[in-house]
This record gives C-alpha cells, structure tokens and sequence, in this order.
C-alpha cells in the first residue's frame, strides 16, 4: 500500500524553526517528484514547494522563499521540509504529497497525499 | 501567478442530483488542470487531471471538462459519500500550481 506519513508539527513561536519530515512506503520514492502542500485553519490549499527525483531542482512558492528549505533522502526513502523565520502566517496544515506519474518532469498532479501535521505559529 | 476562480463558493444538494462545479484560470491553462475531493479532518485526493482524465478508483459518476480557461467538474448522480469539498488546481504554470478556493457540497 502506497503510504505517505508526515511529523514534526507543533507549536512554535514566531522567528522559530521547525524541521518536517514524510515517511514513504509502498513505492519507489526515487522515482517521484514529491511536494508539500499546506492548508491554513479552514482555508484553501497552497502549494509550498516541490523537489526532482534526484534533488537537483527545488522550487518554492514565493512567501516562503529564503525561508524553508525542501530536501529528500531517497535512501530513507524520506522527504523534508526546514521552516525557518516562522510567521503566523505560516499556520497550517502541512500535506506530503507525491506526483501522480513517474516523469522527468513534474506533471503537477498530486496523488497521494499524507494525513498532514499541524504547525501552529504563536507566542 | 495563475488565478483560479471557482463557483459557486457552496452548493446544497440531494443525493441523486446532479451537481456542476465550475472553475475559470485567469489566463490559458490549456488542459492542464486537476480536480481534488477532501473531506472534513482527511487529506485531498486526486479525482480527474488533465482536465478529463478519471484517475485510477475513482467512480464514473465522476467526469471533467473544459479547456483553456473554462472547466467544469460534474457528478452526474451525487452519492452521501459524496457530500465534501472539492478544488480545481492548475499545473500549466509551473511554479508555482496554483489552487481555486473550493467548493463545499452540502447535503439539502
């Protein structure tokens, strides 16, 4: 079964950092383009940022540019997320997610996603 | 970046109805759009992409349409399983996808 388990969530204070990681199982996680996705408390969804099989291209939404950082560990078969200078606005759910195809390029399709955890950003 | 729209922002149904969801771009996406279904406390998944494209388990009664700027996500025969909220997501512009604000399907 193809499964996809996000942790590291919690609370943090503004200016902090936080360190999430995605736990793969069930395919070849060398093979996919992985992003995270995040869902502010009763909001839409946003896409953070996404990394190429190899690591070689990352990409991140503009808000969070300069601030976190995506990395993989395909021998862990393991996907990161590295939150720096935590706004409020950063709040959210945080969604592993993986491509829905294995391509060279991403497809932009997400398919499956993790349970997701929650990053809360408050004093 | 891409600016999706959907409308309405919620619809109430009745299960056997037929529920149409619209979800325009703000510029040409050709057919690069996807259609996701999350339910309260659970994490999205992945209906239709490429515009029309049924992915893999997902039930017939499902189906997508549209191209360029103007697509439409319909559930021919709505289902109590079905009651959630859906989003379109655009991937023609990358990066970054780009989401539309959802629309929540309410039980009448």
């Amino acid at each position: 079964e193809v499964q996809l388990v996000e942790s590291g969530g919690g609370l943090v204070q503004p200016g902090g950092s936080l360190r999430l990681s995605c736990a793969a199982s069930g395919f070849t996680f060398s093979s996919y383009w992985m992003s995270w996705v995040r869902q502010a408390p009763g909001k839409g969804l946003e896409w953070v940022a996404n990394i190429k099989q190899d690591g070689s291209e990352k990409y991140y939404v503009d808000s969070v540019k300069g601030r976190f950082t995506i990395s993989r560990d395909n021998a862990k078969n393991s996907l990161y997320l590295q939150m720096n200078s935590l706004r409020a606005e950063d709040t959210a759910v945080y969604y592993c997610a993986r491509d829905s195809e294995m391509t060279t390029v991403t497809t932009g399709w997400f398919d499956p996603w993790g349970q997701g955890t929650l990053v809360t950003v408050s004093s | 970046d891409i600016q999706m729209t959907q409308s309405p922002s919620s619809v109430s149904a009745s299960v056997g109805d037929r529920v149409t969801i619209t979800c325009r771009a703000s510029q040409g996406i050709s057919s690069w759009l996807a259609w996701y279904q999350q339910k309260p406390g659970k994490a999205p998944k992945l209906l239709i992409y490429a515009a029309s494209s049924l992915q893999s388990g997902v039930p017939s009664r499902f189906s997508g349409s549209g191209s360029g700027t103007d697509f439409t996500l319909t559930i021919s025969s709505l289902q109590p399983e079905d009651f959630a909220t859906y989003y379109c997501q655009q991937a023609n512009s990358f990066p970054p996808v780009t989401f539309g604000g959802g629309t929540k399907v309410e039980i009448k």
